[in-house]
Formats: C-alpha cells, structure tokens, sequence
C-alpha cells in the first residue's frame, strides 16, 4: 500500500517571500508523483508531475519540485509567491503498476499569502 | 467549455433520504472517478470505473453504488444518506487508466446530509 503525508496543515507567508510545502511518500514500488492546487470553491488543477527521468519538475507558474527518492520525499518550492498562490496544495502518489492510475492523496497544505 | 461537469453543485438531504450525483465529460476519456473530500483528509477515492463497463471500488466505497451509463457518463448514487457523508465530492476523468496520465476534476458537489 501507498501513503503520503503533507507534514504542514497551514504555511502562512508573505508575499514575495520563499515557501517550501513538504510531502513524504511510502511505496514499496516505483511510483508517480503529482501535486496539484485547489483554488476555493473550484475543484483540483494540476500543477505538475514527476513520471522518471530529471528529478526536478517544474511548473509554468514559478513552482518547482524535486523528486528525491533516498528521502521518498517530492517538496513543492517557489522562490517567490504572489497572493494568487493562495489555495490548498495536494500531494499525490500513483504506482506505475496495475492500480489503474488511482491516486493517493495527502491531507493537503493551506497555503496563505499576506500582503 | 470542454471538461467535467457535475450536478447538482450544492444539496441537503436529510437522514435515509437517496439521491444521484452526476458526472459528464467531453473529452473522450475512458477512465472515470469519484472521490470525496473532507477537511484534513485529503480526497480518497470511492469508485472508480477504468473503461466503459467496468466499475471498482476504492477505498471508502461503503454507503454508494455508482453506474458507467455510457463512455461519458459515471454516476455516483447514495442509497439511504448518513451524516457521515457530508462532504464534498468530486468526480475525475483521465484518458486512459495509466498512471502517468493526468486527471481533470469536475468543480464538485458539496453535499450536506443533516
């Protein structure tokens, strides 16, 4: 079985200030790795994914994540946010076997960006 | 606007009350979802349907019943409504059942069983 745990409920930031949002996976298989980001009231969008090849993934908006496979760990990053980025932000693991592509989600991050 | 649609967006059952969650896309997916989401816990899947004519469950499946109407249609029904299935439900579609494809979530249903 597969798990994944978002060790903040809540980062608080300001703008233009870093954010760092942590995720840990438990697979005993290879696996897929996701995050995506709820704005409120919409439903989930994704923001990127880590499939194989280059363990840095990065988005079109300024985020990037880094798949580290030693720590099962795959951190969302941006060096600077914007108050858009304010939304809830799930990490999600598939296996690439025959799990017909359902994901395991996390419990998700609040992010909240002050002026 | 191509995507997934779900209905109704908002509804209040009381206890024992049955109702039916609907889900459409238009893109053509085989491989179709529901999840439901409650606050600290993420999403977890429910049912999931990987083809046209074929349905699973997932992880938390007590209490619904769903049916793969057609390529474009998968729909999620609640027998006899608990408080504990007050949530917010949403449904996915993807292309194919791989795991390496992504997901397009419907808005959702926020559904409140009092």
């Amino acid at each position: 079985a597969q798990s994944v745990t978002q060790l903040d409920s809540q980062v608080p930031v300001f703008e233009e200030a870093p954010v760092e949002l942590r995720c840990n996976y438990s697979s005993s298989v290879s696996v897929y790795l996701f995050w995506y980001v709820q704005y409120p009231n919409q439903g989930l969008q994704l923001l990127l994914k880590y499939l194989s090849g280059s363990t840095l993934v990065e988005s079109i908006n300024g985020f990037e994540a880094e798949f580290n496979k030693s720590q099962t760990s795959f951190h969302l990053r941006k060096p600077s946010v914007h108050i858009s980025d304010t939304a809830e932000y799930f990490c999600a693991v598939s296996d690439g076997g025959t799990s017909y592509g359902k994901l395991t989600f996390g419990q998700g991050t609040i992010l909240t960006v002050h002026p | 606007n191509a995507g997934v649609t779900q209905t109704p967006k908002f509804q209040v059952l009381k206890t024992g009350q049955s109702m039916t969650l609907q889900c459409a896309q238009d893109m053509n997916h085989n491989s179709m979802y529901w999840y439901r989401q409650d606050p600290g816990m993420g999403l977890r899947l429910i049912y999931y349907s990987a083809s046209e004519g074929t349905t699973d469950k997932g992880e938390v499946p007590n209490g619904y019943n769903v049916s793969r109407l057609n390529k474009r249609e998968f729909s999620l029904r609640l027998e006899s409504a608990a408080p504990s299935q007050t949530s917010v439900y949403f449904c996915a579609s993807k292309l194919q059942g791989g795991a390496n494809y992504g997901y397009t979530f419907g808005s959702g249903t926020r559904l409140t069983v009092v």
